[in-house]
């Protein structure tokens, strides 16, 4: 069964560092998506993508993040410098052809930054 | 605005019970609704989705829910539950717009005793 994957499973990174979080959506998905779960909170939209170009984002994706479609596969998210509140689990997510059609998650990435 | 509401942050029971986990949405036109699970360490499952039609629902893992407009309520249920249904379930509703961001509630963690 298809399925989205994330790498790596864990980063840590030391504040002001620039970190790349890395995701295979399911192939023949056009829309993605990032979310993130602080611990104990809820999981927030980050942005959605389609097109090759960012659809919509929420309050945090600030001018620190930056997403990215570099290949036919791959979709990333750059946090430019880290701070200490961007520690969080980060996941990934893709659905297929019609808004509101279910999304599919990847494992997420945890990252930790010290 | 839309929201999520998961009033029991941690609910027991014994296996072989019946479950229930409650979500309440806020939203202002007919909602897509969904219910994802996290085992620990793992990501988000998708166990079913609500998007218009019968209200009741049949998901993966013997899990349903029903959609109750007048209570604006999307509650999941399972006849007998099971000791590895242990895990966070999380209620979410699409957000609308024009990419269909995902709200979530804060998650109701289910432990399951032998």
């Amino acid at each position: 069964e298809p399925e989205v994957t994330q790498t790596p499973s864990h980063q840590v990174t030391q504040m002001g560092q620039e970190v790349i979080l890395r995701c295979v959506p399911i192939s023949n998905h056009l829309y993605f998506y990032w979310y993130r779960q602080i611990l104990g909170q809820k999981v927030e939209f980050l942005v959605s993508f389609y097109n090759n170009e960012i659809s919509e984002k929420s309050e945090i994706f600030d001018d620190q993040f930056s997403v990215e479609r570099p290949d036919g596969s791959n979709f990333t998210l750059k946090i430019r410098s880290t701070k200490l509140e961007d520690s969080a689990m980060y996941f990934c997510a893709s659905s297929g052809y019609r808004v509101g059609y279910e999304q599919y998650f990847g494992p997420g990435t945890r990252l930790t930054v010290t | 605005a839309q929201s999520v509401t998961q009033p029991d942050i941690h609910i027991t029971v014994s296996e072989g019970a019946s479950l229930e986990l409650r979500c309440n949405y806020s939203y202002g036109a007919t909602p897509y609704l969904f219910w994802y699970v996290q085992s620990p360490g793992q990501g988000l499952q998708l166990l079913l989705k609500y998007f218009s039609g019968d209200t009741l629902v049949q998901g993966i893992k013997g899990f349903e829910a029903e959609f109750k407009r007048s209570q604006s309520s999307f509650n999941l249920r399972k006849p007998s539950v099971h000791w590895s249904d242990a895990a966070e379930y999380f209620c979410a509703v699409g957000a609308g717009g024009s990419q269909g961001n995902l709200i979530f509630g804060k998650g109701t963690k289910l432990s399951v005793k032998p």
